[in-house]
């Protein structure tokens, strides 16, 4: 167990529906990181948040935004879904950023868009 | 832009033979280097890691040596077992970024 929590762990939606995952950081972690795998494209970094505020943006297409509230939880919204967004979408954790220290994994939200 | 390559999979081997998966890197400057592994159901948790060049990492049997000359940091293993069937991804931290960089996946199956 990582320590890092993930809801929910599978969500099945139609086309054009929006959602929100939802992530919760170790204890005493302050940075957090989205990925989105999928099989084409592996593991590809979305956004990363530092005690509420956003520090690095990668592949997040405009659809997608992402927030990480003053409890230090954070949420990516994803909206007019497409059947190309179904994939596993990680949030991880780290005690500060810039660092070379270890990302901590929650399991995982499946998205499938059907 | 900062990228990771690692050997295609799926791999697969007997129990007790010698593993090796081949990850090689691009980027600027002198980035940390990890090995992080997904068993079936998990998130990725770290295997190992190594920050400057020519330090090994090691963790639970497995090996990996950063090679600025080469630029790889190849994971190895001498004797593995069906445990070790998983998913494993090199991935680079460059100086000063705030995200790992991860290569594709090297899907793992130990056949007993």
């Amino acid at each position: 167990d990582s320590g890092v929590t993930q809801t929910p762990k599978h969500l099945i939606t139609a086309t054009g529906q929006r959602v929100t995952l939802r992530c919760s950081p170790r204890s005493g972690d302050l940075s957090v990181y989205w990925y989105q795998q999928s099989l084409d494209q592996g593991l590809q970094f979305l956004i990363q948040y530092y005690n509420g505020e956003e520090r690095a943006k990668g592949n997040i297409l405009e659809r997608f935004s992402a927030q990480q509230f003053p409890d230090l939880h954070s949420e990516l919204n994803l909206s007019s879904l497409e059947l190309g967004d179904s994939a596993l979408y990680f949030c991880a954790s780290s005690v500060a950023t810039g660092l070379a220290g270890e990302l901590f994994f929650g399991e995982g939200s499946r998205l499938t868009v059907l | 832009g900062d990228s990771v390559t690692q050997m295609e999979g799926p791999v697969t081997l007997s129990e007790e033979a010698f593993l090796t998966i081949n990850c090689t890197y691009t980027a600027t400057g002198y980035p940390s280097l990890f090995w992080y592994v997904q068993y079936p159901g998990e998130g990725l948790q770290l295997l190992l890691k190594a920050t400057k060049a020519d330090d090994k990492g090691s963790n639970k049997g497995f090996e990996a040596t950063y090679r600025k000359e080469t630029t790889s940091f190849h994971l190895e293993k001498g004797s593995v077992q069906v445990s070790d069937s998983a998913v494993y991804f090199c991935a680079l931290k460059a100086q000063g970024a705030q995200k790992l960089v991860f290569g594709q996946g090297t899907r793992l199956t130990i056949n007993p």
